[in-house]
């Protein structure tokens, strides 16, 4: 596709619901990355994919947050449980290559709601 | 955890005019990134300036880095109302890997 996708846009879920959040990277992108944004933050690191493997997961804050990226190509962040402190924007981002030499091209987001 | 900081948080200047936006950051980098968001949402990749690079410029910005400061400073000449954003810097604290250490922005308003 022409930039990279993320859907929904908006999810407003109620608190203990579980939410799952989707990237469509830019084609032939092999590096994946998920961002979460609080409201005048700036983007803090969840997870990196290069591939289908998570190369790091380190940013992940604990185990009710999962991602998975099977085939290389889309990515689903999966948040189980959910609480009203998970109410952010995720950003998803991508790049050429792997490292940071090289620009991410980051999507809109997907602004969640926990209520 | 953050990586650096912004200075200033905010920034509100008139058409024409320039704008300045500083980041400092903690430990030794690679790279260091600056992006632009709207509204809160996507971010747009600006430039970036290798660790044994001082000065870049592209089109009306120019960003200096200073490594010994541990710094860098974004200037957007002749400022314009669609300059209005967020302005981030984000570092790789050294890594390859490709994860990026965001600060938390500079808020810049350029009134018409």
């Amino acid at each position: 596709g022409a930039g990279v996708s993320q859907t929904p846009s908006n999810k407003v879920t109620e608190k203990g619901k579980y939410v799952e959040l989707r990237c469509d990277p830019i084609s032939g992108h092999t590096a994946l990355y998920w961002y979460r944004q609080s409201l005048g933050q700036g983007p803090e690191f969840l997870i990196y994919f290069q591939g289908t493997g998570a190369a790091d997961d380190s940013g992940l804050p604990n185990d009710r947050f999962f991602a998975v990226r099977p085939e290389g190509s889309v990515s689903t962040l999966k948040i189980q449980r959910t609480e009203r402190g998970d109410s952010a924007v995720y950003l998803c981002a991508s790049s050429r290559i792997p490292g940071a030499w090289t620009e991410a091209f980051f999507g809109q987001g997907t602004r969640l709601t926990v209520v | 955890s953050q990586q650096g900081e912004e200075d200033p948080q905010a920034l509100s200047i008139q058409e024409g005019e320039n704008a300045t936006m500083n980041c400092s950051y903690k430990t030794s980098i690679n790279n260091l990134q600056w992006y632009r968001q709207n509204s809160g949402r996507g971010l747009v990749h600006l430039i970036l300036i290798r660790s044994n690079e001082r000065e870049k410029h592209s089109g009306r910005l120019r960003v200096t880095l200073d490594t010994s400061k541990k710094s860098s400073s974004l200037l957007i000449t002749a400022s314009r109302a669609a300059d209005t954003a967020s302005y981030f810097c984000a570092s790789d604290r050294g890594s390859t890997l490709g994860r990026l250490y965001f600060g938390r922005g500079t808020q810049l308003t350029v009134w018409p």
